[in-house]
C-alpha cells in the first residue's frame, strides 16, 4: 500500500528558530492535512489544504504557521518562530476525496523546542 | 461545537474477554464517524468507519444517533489488539477531529 512519508522523524530546535516539516503525500491524493499531538494529549487538527489553498484551519494555526505545496509532490508545514509549546508530534495526512475518505497518516515528526 | 469524548484513558482486559471502547460525540448534523488505531511503533491507521458497517479484525462499531455514541466492540480480545484507539468525527468539511484516545491493554 502506498504511504505518506514525513521527514525528518525527529527535529530539535531552539526557541525562536524557524522549522520546516516535510511531507510527501500519496501521489494521487488531492487533500492534505497537518495534525499535531502534544505528549499525552489528543490528536489535534491544524490545517487542511486543497487545490493549492488552505481549506480550513484551527485556532492553533495562527500566523506563525504556514503550509505550502512547493513542487507538486511535497507538502510542508513551516513554523516561523518556534515556542516551547510547539513541541509535539506533527502528523501529515492525505486523502483522495476529502473527509469522507479515510485519512492516510505519515509516521510523524517529533519536534522538540528547547 | 463538534466534540468527541472517549471517557477511558486506559482499558485493561484479559485475553478472550469482551472489549468495549466508548465514544460519544457532539455534533448537530449528520457526522461521519471513524475508529483509528495506533499499534506500538506504527502510524495511525483507519480501523473502521460507520458508513461501511463492516467488521475489521473482529471489531464492530454501531452508530447510535439517539445516544450520540459510536462504541467499538469485540467479543473476544486478543493480545495483538493492544494499542491506542482513537474515535474520530468528520463533519463533511475539511477536518476530522479526534477523541483523546483509549489505550487498550490485553493481558495474557
Amino acid at each position: 500500500e502506498p504511504e505518506v512519508t514525513q521527514t525528518p522523524s525527529h527535529q530539535v530546535t531552539q526557541m525562536g528558530q524557524e522549522v520546516i516539516l516535510r511531507c510527501v503525500p500519496i501521489s494521487n491524493h488531492l487533500y492534505f492535512y497537518w495534525y499535531r499531538q502534544i505528549l499525552g494529549q489528543k490528536v489535534e487538527f491544524l490545517v487542511s489544504f486543497y487545490n493549492n489553498e488552505i481549506s480550513e484551519k484551527s485556532e492553533i494555526f495562527d500566523d506563525q504557521f504556514s503550509v505550502e505545496r512547493p513542487d507538486g509532490s511535497n507538502f510542508t508545514l513551516k513554523i516561523r518562530s518556534t515556542k516551547l509549546e510547539d513541541s509535539a508530534m506533527y502528523f501529515c495526512a492525505s486523502t483522495s476525496r476529502g473527509q469522507e475518505e479515510k485519512l492516510f497518516f505519515g509516521s510523524g515528526t517529533q519536534l522538540s523546542v528547547l | 461545537a463538534q466534540r468527541v469524548t472517549q471517557p477511558e484513558k486506559l482499558l485493561s482486559v484479559f485475553k478472550g474477554a469482551p472489549v468495549e471502547l466508548k465514544c460519544n460525540y457532539s455534533y448537530s448534523g449528520s457526522p461521519e464517524l471513524f475508529w483509528y488505531v495506533q499499534y506500538s511503533r506504527q502510524r495511525l491507521q483507519l480501523l473502521l468507519r460507520h458508513i461501511s458497517r463492516e467488521s475489521i479484525k473482529g471489531f464492530t462499531a454501531d452508530l447510535n444517533k439517539g445516544e450520540t455514541s459510536f462504541h467499538l466492540k469485540k467479543p473476544f480480545a486478543q493480545e495483538e489488539d493492544s494499542a491506542m484507539y482513537y474515535c474520530a468525527l468528520s463533519s463533511g468539511g475539511f477536518k476530522t477531529i479526534f477523541g483523546a484516545g483509549t489505550r487498550l491493554f490485553v493481558k495474557a
